[in-house]
């Protein structure tokens, strides 16, 4: 089993550009999840799912939208990249709330 | 709005010390806590997990306990080790998705 898995690891972008970051997991875990980690800001959720073609907001989805389609892979797109949206994105996973999650290695992305 | 604290931010300690790790959060309707660490660079992974109707968790050197009605928990860390250096980060779920506090960054001197 891989676990979470993200794709890219690294990426620099330039202000306005689009990009889409891939989480997939292979523990047919119904519940998952985007972060952010910035210095001194912690880990913050930007969205959520809780099944296959739901997705719910965090506490600063704006900037960035999500799908679902599939029950192992959870999209985080950018739209418009902003300097503000370089950070380290984590994705995560779980069967439900009250169940451990497992988190990715992490995607570092860098806005100019 | 659930809000998680870390005390202290950074902890510095010779190889062999026991030592503790806090964590306080504001909402006590959660439905477990979570410990994880993370090494620079890298990233995180779960330590202990204790549901919101137990008291405590054990791993090897590791301990933690939950005090759900002061919303209180602690990471009880045994004769420390200079592999045990790292970020923990502590978080909560109740009926939104974990919240994190900011960490403790832990240095084990040798």
């Amino acid at each position: 089993n891989a676990g979470v898995t993200q794709t890219p690891k690294f990426r620099v972008l330039k202000t306005g550009q689009s990009m889409t970051l891939l989480c997939a997991q292979d523990m047919n875990h119904e519940y998952m999840y985007w972060y952010r980690q910035d210095p001194g800001m912690g880990l913050r959720l930007i969205h959520y799912s809780v099944g296959e073609g739901t997705t719910a907001k965090g506490e600063v989805p704006d900037g960035y939208n999500v799908s679902r389609l599939k029950k192992q892979n959870f999209l985080l797109g950018l739209e418009s990249a902003a300097p503000s949206q370089t950070s380290v994105y984590f994705c995560a996973s779980s069967y439900s709330l009250d169940l451990p999650a497992f988190f990715g290695p992490g995607t570092r992305l860098t806005v100019l | 709005k659930q809000e998680v604290t870390q005390i202290p931010a950074a902890l510095s300690v010779p190889e062999g010390e026991n030592l503790v790790l806090n964590c306080s959060f504001t909402d006590s309707a959660i439905y477990n806590l979570q410990w994880f660490r993370q090494d620079p660079g890298k990233g995180l992974t779960s330590l202990l997990l204790i549901q919101s109707s137990q008291r405590e968790q054990t791993s090897g050197r590791l301990n933690a306990s939950l005090d759900k009605s002061s919303g209180r928990s602690t990471l009880y860390i045994a004769a420390s080790q200079p592999g045990d250096s790292a970020t923990y980060l502590c978080a909560v779920t109740g009926n939104t998705p974990l919240v994190f506090g900011k960490g403790t960054r832990l240095s084990v001197i040798a």
